[in-house]
C-alpha cells in the first residue's frame, strides 16, 4: 500500500545552518504531496505542497521538489530560525480524501 | 486561515469509562472530517473518515463499537471511546475539510487531544 518514509529525528541544528529532512514515498498513480509542521501545543499546519512531478512547493522560506523519478520529496530551508523549531511530517494523498502521513521529524534549533 | 477546535485538550479517566471528545470547525463549514490517533514517535493513523448526516467510514482494524464517531452537523463531530481502557491512551487528532470554499480538499487539523486511562 501507499507509504511514506521520512528521516529519524531528532535533528538538531544552530541557527542559520542548512536543513535537508529527507522524504520518500511510496504510491500508485500520481500523488500529491504535503509538509506539514506542527508547533508545540498546536494543529497541525500545511507547510507546502507539490500536485504533479518536477513541481516545487515552498514556504516561510522551505522548499520541496516532487521528484517523481527517486520518488522523493526532501523539505530544504537555507537558514534555519529558532523559531522553525517542530514537528515536520511529509504526507502524500493519493486518491478521495485519504491523507498518508510520515512518522514525523522533530527539529531542534538552538540560537 | 480555518481554524478547528477540540475539546478537552487533556483528559485522564479510569478505566471502563466512556469519553467523548469534541472537534469543531470554528469559521467554516466542514464536509467532512477526520479523526486520527497518534502514538508517541509515531505517524498519525486515520481511524475513521465521516461526513454530516451520514455513518462514518472507519479504517481496517478500528473497532466501530469502540470507537463511536457522530458528525451531527456541519461544525461538529464527537469521537467516543466507550469502555476505556489503558491501551487506548494516545494521542487523538481530527481534521476538517471545505471543499467548497478551497476546492482543494486542504485538511485543516485540530490542536489534538491526550488520552489517558488509568
Amino acid at each position: 500500500g501507499d507509504s511514506v518514509t521520512q528521516m529519524e529525528g531528532p535533528v538538531t541544528l544552530s541557527e542559520e545552518a542548512f536543513l535537508t529532512i529527507n522524504c520518500t514515498y511510496t504510491a500508485t498513480g500520481y500523488p500529491s504531496l504535503f509538509w506539514y509542521v506542527q508547533y508545540p501545543g498546536e494543529g497541525l499546519q500545511l507547510l507546502l505542497k507539490a500536485t504533479k512531478a518536477d513541481d516545487k512547493g515552498s514556504n516561510k522560506g522551505f522548499e520541496a521538489t516532487y521528484r517523481k523519478e527517486t520518488t522523493s520529496f526532501h523539505l530544504e530551508k537555507g537558514s534555519v530560525q529558532v523559531s522553525d523549531s517542530a514537528v515536520y511530517f511529509c504526507a502524500l494523498k493519493a486518491g478521495g480524501f485519504k491523507t498518508i502521513f510520515g512518522a514525523g521529524t522533530r527539529l531542534f534549533v538552538k540560537a | 486561515g480555518a481554524v478547528v477546535s477540540q475539546h478537552p485538550s487533556r483528559v485522564i479517566c479510569k478505566s471502563g469509562t466512556s469519553v467523548k471528545i469534541e472537534c469543531r470547525s470554528l469559521d467554516f463549514q466542514a464536509t467532512t472530517m477526520f479523526w486520527y490517533r497518534q502514538f508517541p514517535k509515531q505517524s498519525l493513523m486515520l481511524m475513521a473518515t465521516s461526513n454530516e448526516g451520514s455513518k462514518a467510514t472507519y479504517e481496517q482494524g478500528v473497532e466501530k463499537d469502540k470507537f463511536l464517531i457522530n458528525h451531527a452537523s456541519l461544525t461538529l463531530s464527537t469521537l467516543t471511546v466507550t469502555s476505556a481502557h489503558p491501551e487506548d491512551s494516545s494521542f487523538y487528532i481530527c481534521s476538517a475539510t471545505n471543499d467548497g470554499v478551497t476546492g482543494t480538499n486542504e485538511q485543516f487539523f485540530g490542536p489534538g487531544t491526550r488520552l489517558t486511562v488509568l
